[in-house]
This record gives structure tokens, sequence and C-alpha cells, in this order.
């Protein structure tokens, strides 16, 4: 599976849009963009992912670039109830049960300010 | 969130003891997972369950065993704890079957202290 990079805290004004980068630079063609978010002492949450087109759902969008090499996820006005580990995770899709296991790696740290 | 609880949500025990984790679903998932998130670690696979009595492993499965009699429930069991298998431990489900994406959801958690 492609590596991902992201940077370890952001901050973010409450009501303002929350732009989160992560770095893939060796996905391959097959290989899906998901993030997930994690909420202190809570389990993680999908969030959304895609493929090579731009993505949004009720909850946030993804903005992949058209070589794939990075995305970036916009959460368009931030809550503080969006404070939280954002992790960016890459890997092909399978129906092979096992290999549905998802692996997080250390995430951003958001934090929404008042 | 996918009707997914665990039992219990704090637990405490002592080195060597039997330990059951339950996780319990509502909506006739096929997919269902036990992580566990330590710090520096992450969330690592512990075992996995596509259907009733269907289980394997995964990552960091040493220690740990599973069981799936109905679609709803997937037990986990630490049949002689140790220090080292005090974690937080997530339960998750898959609402893709039949398909090929990641979409997981997460139950709340038990905190568990061995001691």
């Amino acid at each position: 599976d492609a590596k991902t990079t992201q940077p370890p805290s952001m901050d973010c004004a409450e009501g303002r849009a929350a732009n989160l980068p992560c770095n893939h630079s060796t996905i391959s063609g097959n290989e899906y963009v998901y993030w997930y978010r994690q909420i202190h002492s809570q389990g993680p949450q999908y969030i959304i992912h895609g493929l090579k087109n731009n993505e949004t759902n009720e909850m946030a969008s993804l903005i992949i670039t058209e070589d794939r090499k990075s995305s970036t996820l916009i959460l368009p006005h931030a809550t503080l109830r969006d404070t939280a580990v954002y992790y960016c995770i890459v890997r092909v899709a399978t129906t092979s049960g096992s290999a549905r296991q998802l692996t997080f790696g250390s995430g951003t740290q958001l934090t929404v300010l008042p | 969130d996918a009707g997914i609880t665990q039992s219990p949500r704090h637990k405490v025990t002592e080195t060597g003891t039997p330990v059951t984790l339950r996780c319990h679903q509502t909506e006739n998932h096929r997919y269902m997972y036990w992580y566990r998130q330590d710090p520096g670690h992450g969330l690592r696979l512990i075992h996995y369950s596509y259907g009733v009595k269907d289980t394997d492993k995964g990552e960091v499965s040493d220690g740990y065993s599973v069981s799936r009699s109905k679609t709803e429930d997937f037990l986990l069991t630490l049949e002689s704890a140790t220090s080292s298998q005090t974690s937080v431990y997530f339960c998750a489900i898959s609402t893709t079957p039949g398909q090929r994406h990641y979409e997981q959801y997460f139950g709340p958690g038990t905190r568990l202290t061995v001691t």
C-alpha cells in the first residue's frame, strides 16, 4: 500500500474552512484515498473516499490532484466538534476480508479554535 | 452509527484471568473486525469475521481468539490476560459486502486494563 504523509497538527478558526493535506506520491492506479477521523476517546469515523475525481458528501469534500500524488480534505465550515485526529489512508479496493483491514498512520491533529 | 455496541466499555482484570469482550450489531452486516489501539501503534487488526463461524487472523492475533455464532455478535476472548494486552479495543463492521471499499464503522471501544 502507498505510504501517506500528513502534517502532525493544524489549527483552524471556527466557521472557517479546514483544509487538511495528504501526500501519497507513490500511489498506484488502483488505490483509493480514504479519510477517517477519530474524536478523542471515540472510535474512528469514516468521512469520505475517492479514486481520482473530486468527491463531496454531507461531511466534507475530497480534492485529489490530477497526478493523484496528493489530496486535500476540506471541512467547509469547521466547528469545535470537528476537533479530532484525521487519517488519510490509501488502499487497493478488494473483496478479500483480511485485505479490508485499515492501517492508520499518525494522522493530523486538527484543533478548531473558537 | 451502524448500530454497533461494545460491552463492557471499561474493564480492569488481573493477569492470567480470561476476558471476553462483546461486539453487537443490529444491521446484519457480514464483515466484522476487532482492532486494538495503543499509543505509537495506531489501530492494529486482531481478528476479523466474514460470516457466521467464519473468522481469520489479523496482524496481532497471538493471545486472542474470536467466535461468531450469530451474525450480530462477534466475541473477542483473551484466554489468559497479560499486561501487554492493556489497550483500547474497537469493533468495526464493513457496510459494503460484495463491493470493494473500506467504509468501516466503529463501535465506541472497550478500555481494558490488565493489572
